[in-house]
């Protein structure tokens, strides 16, 4: 079975230029989740969906940071314009509907410059 | 914010001890995973253990849950190289995770 793939695994950008993650979930898990994870410390949820919907959104920066998964399959999360301190690892995690455990994509590591 | 709270933030053994981490925890929980991190790769899922649930295994993996005093513990016995990682907990609610801030396992040959 394939695993939660994500790209690219590493970009370096300006502050104030966009940027944009794509995540393709394990086939058949309808929920699907994005985290930030900054160096030293656990994953932030950032934004959880069900299928196409928004569970919830509320630690999502929407001032900057945006996703969306329009055919409840594949996602991108987007932020734009970045800064300083959005340098992170963005994980993508998967799981079937009313499961509790969750599989974690490599992650996508940025820097912003 | 983050939910739980690992401690210690850092743990170095000798191949073949055994290695205990806790986790403290705030509010009331559905369940509490257990994560491992390898160096600069995703998470994967070790173990899940119930709020109604004291104590559970799998293979070298043995977690403790006290609800009363909001903690849990995870313990690797005869630990191996391929042990070195991060750990995490985390608490679940609603199917969403909490993270802490995780121990980092070294396991020196």
């Amino acid at each position: 079975e394939a695993g939660v793939a994500q790209s690219p695994r590493y970009k370096i950008i300006e502050k104030r230029q966009s940027v944009a993650f794509w995540c393709n979930p394990i086939s058949g898990h309808a929920t699907l989740y994005w985290y930030q994870q900054i160096l030293g410390q656990g994953p932030k949820l950032l934004i959880q969906f069900q299928n196409n919907g928004v569970v919830d959104d509320s630690q999502l920066p929407k001032d900057r940071f945006s996703a969306e998964r329009l055919k409840g399959v594949d996602s991108t999360l987007k932020i734009q314009p970045a800064k300083l301190e959005d340098s992170a690892v963005y994980l993508c995690a998967s799981s079937l509907v009313g499961r509790d455990e969750q599989f974690f994509g490599p992650g996508t590591r940025l820097t912003v410059l | 914010s983050q939910q739980g709270e690992e401690d210690p933030q850092a743990l170095s053994i000798q191949e073949g001890e055994n290695a205990t981490m806790n986790c403290s925890y705030k509010t009331s929980i559905n369940n509490l995973q257990w994560y491992r991190q390898n160096s600069g790769r995703g998470l994967v899922h070790l173990i899940l253990i119930r709020s109604n649930e004291r104590e559970k295994h799998s293979g070298r993996l043995r977690v403790t849950l006290d609800t009363s005093k909001k903690s849990s513990s995870l313990l690797i016995t005869a630990s191996r190289a391929a042990d070195t990682a991060s750990y995490f907990c985390a608490t679940s609610n609603d199917y969403k995770l909490s993270f802490g801030a995780g121990t980092t396992v070294t396991v020196r040959a």
